[in-house]
């Protein structure tokens, strides 16, 4: 069975901290994905990754970055948490790059930057 | 603007009752379109997908969804909904390969 896990499901940090977040696929997928989700806003893509090193920006990377140095992990880094990232946070992974691939979520990271 | 929109952003119906979750989308072709689900504490699940073809498609969970090309439409139904149904449930439309965009999502109350 597929699965993708995320390090924490709650997270409570400091304006100013360094926030990393964990995500990790079993399932050997090329890409991955951290999306944020906000009540109105549905999902929006922060970066994503098609190969070990390879990053690319999404709809709304300001504020963060990303790193993948194993296939099977992918980083999200708030480099300096802000109170506007408090946020449910969400990675996915996709087999191959293409079109109509299913993309399979982990189960999220409540992340509260007080 | 590429943009999927869901116009309910909180529907309630009684278990056994129907459902029908509307999703409009914004694109020059016919994108590829999704319906995906996400239980309370859970990632989201794939329901359904769509991109050519019979535009009645069928999911999991006993979901269907209709494509309607001149109302840019792809809404999700059930002929009897579970009181399990109660989630959220979001549309999406990829329009290139890396590329998916996700409407705002409807929650689903379901009433004993």
């Amino acid at each position: 069975d597929v699965k993708v896990t995320q390090s924490s499901r709650y997270l409570v940090k400091r304006t100013g901290e360094k926030v990393f977040l964990e995500c990790v696929q079993d399932m050997d997928h090329e890409n991955m994905f951290w999306y944020r989700q906000d009540p109105g806003l549905g999902l929006r893509l922060i970066y994503f990754s098609y190969d070990v090193k390879m990053k690319e920006k999404g709809d709304i990377p300001e504020g963060y970055s990303v790193s993948r140095e194993k296939k099977e992990r992918f980083s999200l880094i708030l480099e300096s948490a802000s109170t506007n990232q408090t946020s449910m946070y969400l990675c996915a992974s996709i087999q191959t790059r293409g079109v109509g691939n299913e993309q399979f979520f982990g189960p999220g990271t409540r992340l509260t930057v007080l | 603007a590429q943009s999927v929109t869901q116009p309910d952003i909180h529907i309630t119906v009684s278990e056994g009752a129907s459902l029908e979750l509307r999703c409009n989308y914004s694109y020059g072709a016919t994108p590829y379109l999704f319906w995906y689900v996400q239980s309370p504490g859970q990632g989201l699940q794939l329901l359904l997908k769509y991109f050519s073809g019979d535009t009645l498609v069928q999911g999991i969970k006993g979901f269907e969804a209709e494509f309607k090309r001149s109302q840019s439409s792809f809404n999700l139904r059930k002929p009897s909904v579970h009181w399990s149904d109660a989630a959220e449930y979001f549309c999406a439309a990829q329009t290139s390969y890396d590329k998916v965009i996700f409407g705002p999502g409807t929650s689903l109350s379901v009433i004993p």
